[in-house]
C-alpha cells in the first residue's frame, strides 16, 4: 500500500515570498492533516479535513496560510507571505474512519525562509 | 492542551532499558505513540485506548494509567536502531479529532 506522498521535500525561499505544498493521502482516507513541525519540537496541528470539508483550522494562521482539499483526496497548502518563522517541516497526514484513528504520515516538506 | 513528556532527552548503551513518559492534565480518550529519526517521518508504533490493556511488540511496550492520565513507553534491551525522537500524541475524545503532540524525548543509544 502506497503511503503518503508530499511534494516538494525540500523548498528555500525569501521572507515575503510565495510557496505551496502538496499532499496525496493513502487511498481510502477520509481524514487528511496538515502539521507544522519546528526544529526541536513535536507536530502542531495546522488544518483538519474530512473528505473536503474543513473539521478544524483553528491554528492556521489564517492571514498567511491557506489550504484545500477540494475532491476530497490530495490536498494543497499555501503559504503567502512567508515570514522566518514559518521555517519548518510541513507534514502531511491521513487516518481512516475505520479502526482507531491511527495517523500516517508523509515524509515531509522542509521549508527554510531566508 | 499539550500533553508533557518526560525526560526530555536519554542515551543508553545498547542492551539498556528506558522509560518515557506521556502526561496530561485532561481526560484522555487515547495516546499514541511515534518514532521519528532525523529527516523522516514520524512512523506510528502503537495506540492505546482507554480502558485497554497494555500493548507492545518485539521490545517496546506501553501501558496507559486512566486514573493518573498517564502514558508509559517501555524499550527494554535498547538496540541502535531505538534511536530517534519518540513523541505521544493524546487523543481527549473519541471518533476521529486530531492528536496533540508533546515535544518528544530524543533517545540515544550507544554501543
Amino acid at each position: 500500500e502506497a503511503g503518503v506522498a508530499q511534494s516538494p521535500r525540500y523548498k528555500i525561499i525569501e521572507k515575503r515570498q510565495s510557496v505551496a505544498f502538496w499532499c496525496n493521502p493513502i487511498s481510502g482516507h477520509a481524514t487528511l492533516y496538515w502539521y507544522q513541525q519546528i526544529l526541536g519540537q513535536g507536530p502542531k496541528l495546522l488544518i483538519q479535513f474530512q473528505n473536503n470539508g474543513v473539521v478544524d483550522d483553528s491554528q492556521l494562521p489564517k492571514d498567511r496560510f491557506s489550504a484545500e482539499r477540494l475532491k476530497g483526496v490530495d490536498s494543497t497548502l499555501k503559504i503567502q507571505p512567508a515570514k522566518l518563522e514559518d521555517s519548518a517541516v510541513y507534514l502531511c497526514a491521513s487516518s481512516s474512519w475505520r479502526g482507531d484513528n491511527t495517523i500516517y504520515f508523509g515524509e515531509g516538506s522542509w521549508l527554510t525562509v531566508v | 492542551q499539550q500533553p508533557v513528556q518526560s525526560p526530555q532527552a536519554v542515551i543508553l548503551r545498547e542492551g539498556e532499558d528506558a522509560v518515557i513518559n506521556c502526561s496530561s492534565s485532561k481526560a484522555l480518550y487515547s495516546v499514541h505513540w511515534y518514532r521519528q529519526k532525523h529527516g523522516e517521518a514520524p512512523v506510528f508504533l502503537m495506540i492505546l485506548l482507554k480502558g485497554g490493556e497494555q500493548k507492545g511488540h518485539d521490545k517496546i511496550s506501553a501501558s496507559f494509567n486512566e486514573k493518573k492520565q498517564q502514558s508509559s513507553l517501555y524499550l527494554t534491551a535498547s538496540q541502535l536502531s531505538y534511536s530517534g525522537t519518540y513523541f505521544c500524541g493524546t487523543e481527549m475524545n473519541s471518533g476521529n479529532t486530531p492528536l496533540v503532540f508533546g515535544k518528544g524525548t530524543r533517545l540515544s543509544v550507544i554501543a
